[in-house]
């Protein structure tokens, strides 16, 4: 029973326009969000995160936005950019669990086009 | 500041072999999670040490996965003995409360190729 996914394993984007890349989740009890970006044969690495909170946090180019109602996540990227072509994973947690062990998606291979 | 180091990078065995991977977590992060990622699949948990003690190892499939962590410094996984099911990627992750204490920082991952 997978409580987080990925349901796009790959997405195409020319290079300056917008990615989205969406996440669903199941479990009402995670109230912790986060994105990480992975290269091949490296470990995957923090982008974002979001509390439940919130609904929306922006760090540069990335923006995620959390709709609790819908459990339903989504990143953003804008502009996108050839370096930005990785593996995105959508992961989820519980911060009262006091393990705060994350709970991933699949993962969704966005390729930026020069 | 080193990041989370995992040793070997691969490591090839045969079924109803022993193997033995190691991670070397950021300096001074009290929190070392072990992490399996299979064909392609999600990442999953496997287990969360806080220091020398194990905190959840809810995730370990059986008992053939042995985790230990000497000292709250570095941490093994033994796999004994190994199965084909076993192979895919053992990404370490590390952390430190209470700063940051969401954001986990990977290692590179030790594929595991069991034939």
């Amino acid at each position: 029973d997978q409580q987080v996914k990925q349901n796009s394993p790959s997405l195409s984007v020319q290079e300056g326009r917008i990615s989205i890349l969406n996440c669903d989740y199941t479990n009402s009890m995670f109230d912790y969000f986060l994105w990480y970006k992975k290269y091949p044969a490296e470990g995957p690495t923090f982008l974002i995160s979001i509390s439940s909170i919130k609904d929306k946090n922006e760090d540069g180019r990335f923006t995620v936005f959390l709709n609790k109602s819908a459990k339903h996540l989504s990143l953003h990227i804008v502009p996108s950019q050839p370096g930005d072509s990785a593996v995105y994973f959508c992961a989820a947690t519980r911060t009262t669990s006091g393990t705060y062990k994350y709970i991933f998606g699949t993962g969704t291979r966005l390729k930026v086009l020069a | 500041e080193a990041g989370v180091t995992q040793f070997p990078s691969h490591s090839v065995i045969e079924k109803g072999q022993t193997v033995t991977l190691r991670c070397d977590p950021i300096s001074g992060h009290d929190n070392l999670y072990w992490y399996r990622r299979v064909m392609g699949k999600e990442i999953k948990f496997l287990l969360h040490f806080v220091k020398e003690s194990k905190q959840d190892e809810s995730g370990m499939p059986n008992n053939r996965f042995l985790a230990e962590r000497t000292g709250g410094t570095y941490s093994t996984l033994k796999v004994q003995p190994a199965e084909l099911e076993d192979s895919g990627v053992y990404f370490c992750a590390s952390s430190q409360e209470p700063n940051r204490i969401y954001e986990q920082y990977f290692g590179p991952g030790t594929r595991l190729t069991v034939t």
